[in-house]
């Protein structure tokens, strides 16, 4: 089946230590997307992919990186730079960039816990 | 970065009662999206609206884009248990540039 798998599902990290999040789509969509959730506060936008080796920063991109080598791939990474990473991080993508539809569809999320 | 307000932040309600909840922006939109998310997964698309005034229903679901392009209304009638989550509203605006999502509503059923 075609969709958006996220992994791990879980994870704890200590603290000044960097952790990746994977994020897959077979979906064959050109545009990958990271949001944020924290209770309360919707979703918040960490950086976007439109195309392969293109991204940008999205409103809260301070502490995280990311990389788009390969067109199903869009791999997050929370830096130890991040003051506050413990949250559920969604992944998300989309046949065009933001000009199409605007209709996102979502992996299961990663929750990262940092102890 | 903008957000849209989302109202109200939670309900609590019977089985069989029906919902309603809006989302309201201080900017205008040409695209309003509803999405549900059940715990612990990833939102998932509910309705789609593109155009001003328009009205459209999915199931039990009625939403509505606002003739002003500033809000948007979702209606659900007789819930059901698996109602239950968190109803997000989400916004283009005009130039089309990145979605804005809202706070989103929570849906409790009491039984």
């Amino acid at each position: 089946d075609g969709g958006i798998t996220q992994s791990p599902k879980y994870l704890f990290r200590k603290e000044g230590q960097n952790v990746t999040l994977s994020c897959e789509q077979n979906l064959n969509h050109d545009a990958m997307y990271w949001y944020r959730q924290d209770p309360g506060q919707g979703l918040r936008l960490i950086y976007y992919s439109q195309i392969v080796n293109d991204f940008q920063k999205g409103d809260i991109a301070e502490g995280y990186s990311v990389s788009r080598e390969k067109k199903e791939s869009f791999p997050l990474t929370v830096t130890s730079a991040q003051k506050n990473p413990t949250a559920f991080y969604l992944c998300a993508s989309s046949l065009g960039g933001w000009g199409y539809t605007g209709e996102l569809f979502f992996g299961e999320g990663s929750r990262l816990t940092v102890l | 970065g903008q957000q849209l307000n989302q109202s109200p932040q939670s309900m609590f309600i019977q089985e069989g009662e029906d919902v309603s909840m809006n989302c309201t922006s201080s900017s205008i939109f040409n695209t309003w999206l509803w999405y549900k998310q059940d715990p612990g997964e990833g939102p998932v698309l509910l309705i789609a609206l593109y155009k001003a005034g328009e009205l459209t229903s999915n199931g039990r679901l009625t939403a509505q884009f606002g003739i002003t392009r500033k809000d948007s209304f979702l209606n659900i009638s007789a819930s059901i248990p698996s109602d239950v989550g968190i109803y997000f509203c989400a916004g283009q605006n005009v130039g089309n540039e990145k979605l804005t999502f809202g706070t989103g509503t929570r849906l409790t059923i009491i039984p």
